[in-house]
């Protein structure tokens, strides 16, 4: 069935520094989603991509969508210790159930 | 609007026990979908229910079920546990405007941590 592989599954940054999370499919995605976890709590809804080298910004978090439509990135500008937290992707299998990719936990220290 | 809400919080049960978990979605929500985490397996899809019907699954047993009520309301049974049913279960509804699952966002609650001894 269709994997969604997110690599790195940690990174530890210097508040300030960039941060990039990615995340491959061995098939087409139809969508990818984005969502961001907490510690403690739950998955918080960032973004949907849709088009084939989509770019969306919020604020220091750029998202993107592979040409191809079997990648994604998500990239944070100068971190801050709010950006603590696991960032999932997900993709859509064949209309029928979610696929998440195991998440990226980004720790941050100040 | 009020959040999805889950009930109970936390449940401790012991293993050939069966367990029932309740959400509530968002009002107006129709789409309610069930999701398992684990440090080990991540977010597992469990299955999706929509005006009373499920509509999608996931790859789990059959010991693991669904319902929704008229009024969106869902919930999950688990029946004869076992210590790998240990898990965080989370409950994410949707105003599914969308036909396909996965093209709506996701509303999570708090989750139900299920603790089998």
């Amino acid at each position: 069935g269709q994997q969604v592989m997110q690599i790195p599954q940690y990174q530890h940054v210097q508040e300030g520094e960039d941060f990039t999370t990615y995340c491959n499919s061995s098939t087409t995605l139809s969508n990818i989603q984005w969502y961001k976890q907490r510690p403690g709590g739950h998955p918080v809804f960032l973004i949907q991509l849709v088009k084939s080298g989509e770019v969306k910004k919020q604020k220091r978090l750029t998202f993107q969508f592979g040409e191809a439509k079997k990648n994604s990135s998500l990239h944070i500008t100068a971190t801050q210790t709010t950006d603590v937290g696991t960032y999932f992707c997900t993709a859509n299998q064949a209309g029928t159930a979610l696929i998440f990719g195991k998440g990226t936990t980004l720790s941050v220290s100040s | 609007k009020a959040g999805v809400t889950q009930t109970p919080r936390y449940l401790i049960k012991t293993r050939g026990q069966q367990v029932t978990l309740s959400c509530s979605p968002i009002s107006g929500h129709r789409s309610v979908s069930w999701y398992q985490q684990t440090p080990g397996q991540g977010l597992q899809f469990l299955f999706e229910y929509f005006s009373e019907t499920q509509r999608n699954k996931g790859n789990f047993p059959g010991r693991f079920s669904g319902r929704q009520f008229s009024n969106s309301r869902s919930e999950m049974n688990v029946s004869t546990l076992e210590l790998g049913d240990s898990a965080l279960y989370l409950c994410a509804s949707s105003p599914r405007t969308s036909g396909r699952v996965g093209y709506n966002e996701q509303f999570f609650g708090p989750g139900t941590r299920l603790t089998v001894l």
